[in-house]
């Protein structure tokens, strides 16, 4: 079984405030990992497509790093604004489970002015 | 191009009748996914197709659940009879299976909220 954690389970911060969470994932038969954004009652919106140990990706004050050696990425946000209160979540795909993705729970970030 | 569209956006239905929820692929995209969301488990994956073939419907919950690619862009997912239990929000997202520089991962459609009463 394959398993995908994220921690924390949701995270409150205030504005301006920058922040970091966690994906772990398996270690073996990595093809990739996604970060979504997902805001209350609209669909998972697709952030970064990471392929690559020690790849880094950013996206404004988004920015994403992987280590798939040891299994894990990390989603940060820099000067956090209450309009990136959303949960994130992170999926991976195995190299012989075809294009499947395996989601995390989600982090929920919310963001008080 | 308009996206990954489903419909319908709400479903209300009676414990018993059949429900059918619909999902049109972006054009060019060739793997279809049926995921269902719920405040216990997540977003879990019922069933996947690449290029019309349903390759892994091991998280179909039981057998009132069904799915069907009839051609390349549309695809059904239908629960017959409906339970109580099967209330969710059901996305579907498609993706190229293209490697390297064209895997871009999959695009969600905006759901279909169903109510099972």
């Amino acid at each position: 079984i394959l398993n995908v954690e994220q921690s924390p389970q949701s995270l409150h911060v205030q504005e301006g405030d920058s922040t970091n969470f966690t994906c772990s994932f398996p270690s073996s038969n990595f093809y990739a990992l996604h970060w979504y954004r997902w805001e209350t009652a609209k669909s998972p919106e697709a952030l970064f497509v990471m392929t690559l140990n020690g790849d880094e990706k950013k996206k404004g004050r988004i920015s994403a790093t992987l280590n798939t050696k040891e299994g894990y990425s990390y989603l940060y946000i820099k000067g956090s604004q209450p309009e990136d209160s959303a949960t994130y979540l992170c999926a991976f795909r195995s190299e012989n489970q075809g294009g499947k993705l395996i989601f995390g729970q989600g982090t929920e970030l919310s963001v008080k002015p | 191009d308009a996206g990954v569209i489903q419909s319908p956006r709400h479903e209300v239905t009676e414990m018993g009748q059949e429900v059918t929820l619909r999902c049109k692929l972006i054009s060019g995209h060739n793997s279809l996914f049926w995921y269902r969301q719920t405040m216990m488990r997540g977003l879990e994956l019922l069933i996947y197709f690449n290029n019309n073939v349903p390759i892994d419907d091991s998280g179909m919950p039981e057998d009132r659940f069904s799915a069907k690619m009839p051609n390349a862009s549309f695809s059904t997912l239908k629960i017959q009879p409906s339970e109580p239990r099967d209330s969710a929000v059901y996305f579907c997202a498609s993706s190229s299976t293209g490697t390297g520089a064209y895997y871009y991962g999959y695009t969600f459609g905006s759901g279909t909220r169903l109510t099972v009463v």
